[in-house]
């Protein structure tokens, strides 16, 4: 596709459940990242893949959250055992990299409420 | 320690007025920056970005930005507001001493006044 597309658009789900969000990235586009937005809290980074590996996956708030990304382009962002703070908009961005000075592309997100 | 810092959550500024909105960087060697908006409800897209050459940089909707690596600075400006730039905006580096991760400020929010 064109852009960087997330699904679903929007995710209620009971506390307790696991969700898995989905990111498709730009064809071509080698890294991908994985920010969550509350309000009021700016963009917190997650986890950022280069390729299929994970470089930093320092922003993972806690071992129910994971990622991984196959054959270099989809990812999934997969939070277990969900609590009332998880909700949040989980956005996903990719770019060509920092070597070619490019900037990345945003995902319209994927609003997580768990209720 | 903080790799980009934007000051002020929120700003406001009467329609026609000056728009300044200040994002300071630590680094020992020059990132790549880039500032992003975030219209209400809407996702985030770029506004302009710095990475070699000139250090003044034009962008979208009439913003520019300048890259001073003596302040460690690279602040948004906008001559005349419109009503129209009521919006979140975001600053944000890309570290070249590390690696590809982008790292974004916490946001200012920009209120306009009528």
């Amino acid at each position: 596709g064109a852009g960087v597309s997330q699904s679903p658009s929007n995710k209620v789900t009971e506390k307790g459940k696991d969700v898995e969000l989905r990111c498709d990235p730009i064809s071509g586009h080698t890294a991908l990242y994985w920010y969550r937005q509350s309000l009021g809290q700016g963009l917190e980074f997650l986890i950022y893949f280069q390729g299929n590996s994970a470089p930093d996956k320092s922003g993972l708030p806690s071992d129910r959250f994971s990622a991984e990304r196959t054959g270099g382009s989809v990812s999934t962002l997969t939070i277990q055992r969900t609590q009332q703070e998880d909700s949040a908009v989980y956005l996903c961005a990719s770019s060509l990299g920092y070597r070619r000075g490019t900037e990345a592309f945003f995902g319209q997100g994927t609003r997580l409420t768990v209720v | 320690a903080q790799s980009v810092t934007q000051l002020g959550s929120h700003v406001s500024v009467s329609e026609g007025a000056l728009v300044l909105l200040r994002c300071n960087y630590s680094s020992s060697v020059p990132p790549y920056l880039f500032w992003y908006v975030q219209y209400p409800n809407q996702g985030l897209q770029l506004l302009l970005k710095y990475t070699t050459g000139a250090t003044l940089v034009k962008g979208i909707n009439g913003f520019e930005a300048e890259f001073k690596k003596s302040e460690t600075s690279f602040h948004l400006t906008k001559p005349s507001a419109h009503m129209s730039d009521a919006a979140e905006y975001f600053c944000a580096v890309i570290l070249l001493n590390r690696d590809d991760k982008i790292i974004f400020g916490k946001g200012t929010r920009l209120h306009i006044l009528p």
